[in-house]
């Protein structure tokens, strides 16, 4: 089966660094993608990643690992708005169609 | 620009009365389709997508079916409402080809009571 793995919960100071881990098993792996959702919200895309290394989009970055099943989340200069729930998504190709399977998200909440 | 538009806003439902949640997208053609639902405080659980008109494959057995009768609508729908149906219903869409990512509509919060 398909399993992604992220801490439930996880708190951080504004302006501080933080790192959001994410494990996943799957099969037909096509790329990483990482949402951030406000309460009551539709996710908005962060990142995406499909090739190892790591992408860098202003505060965010994500890091992706193929060989080890790995991603994460670097959130910098935190500001209160940044308290949200982050998802990790995992894109399959499965009998030549896209499907996008997710984490249960980590609540990040950032405190003065 | 493309958009993407979900309704309703909210929704109350008895049980056992049916369900009809509307997706339809806009400046966009042969898009790929997705439901999904959200459980409070849980993540998200792919319920139907769609490849095109007609073509619906599903994740999950449930009390739920899914259409595609025009290329950009989506709808998901329950001949009776379960207790267990209560959650937020997300329509998102991508472009077909090429490595793109996922557009969520403004999302369904479904109570069913």
């Amino acid at each position: 089966g398909q399993n992604i793995d992220q801490p439930t919960e996880m708190t951080a100071t504004e302006g501080a660094i933080v790192q959001i881990n994410c494990t996943y098993q799957t099969s037909g792996f096509n790329g990483l993608f990482w949402y951030q959702q406000h309460a009551g919200e539709a996710p908005t895309f962060l990142s995406y990643n499909v090739l190892d290394g790591l992408e860098e989009k202003g505060r965010f970055s994500s890091f992706l690992s193929r060989s080890k099943g790995y991603s994460y989340l670097l959130l910098k200069e935190l500001q209160m708005k940044d308290s949200a729930s982050y998802l990790c998504a995992v894109r399959l190709v499965s009998g030549g169609y896209n499907k996008l399977i997710f984490g249960a998200g980590t609540r990040l909440a950032v405190h003065p | 620009s493309q958009t993407i538009h979900q309704w309703p806003a909210t929704l109350v439902q008895p049980v056992g009365s049916p369900l009809s949640l509307e997706c339809t997208v806009e400046g966009t053609s042969n898009p790929n389709l997705y439901w999904y639902r959200q459980a409070a405080g849980r993540g998200l659980q792919l319920l139907f997508y769609s490849v095109g008109i007609g073509q619906i494959s599903s994740e999950v057995p449930q009390n739920l079916s899914a259409s595609r009768p025009q290329d950009r609508q989506f709808i998901l729908s329950s001949k009776k409402l379960l207790l267990s149906d209560s959650g937020f219903y997300l329509c998102a869409w991508r472009k077909r080809e090429g490595l793109y990512g996922y557009t969520f509509g403004s999302g369904t919060r479904l109570t069913v009571v």
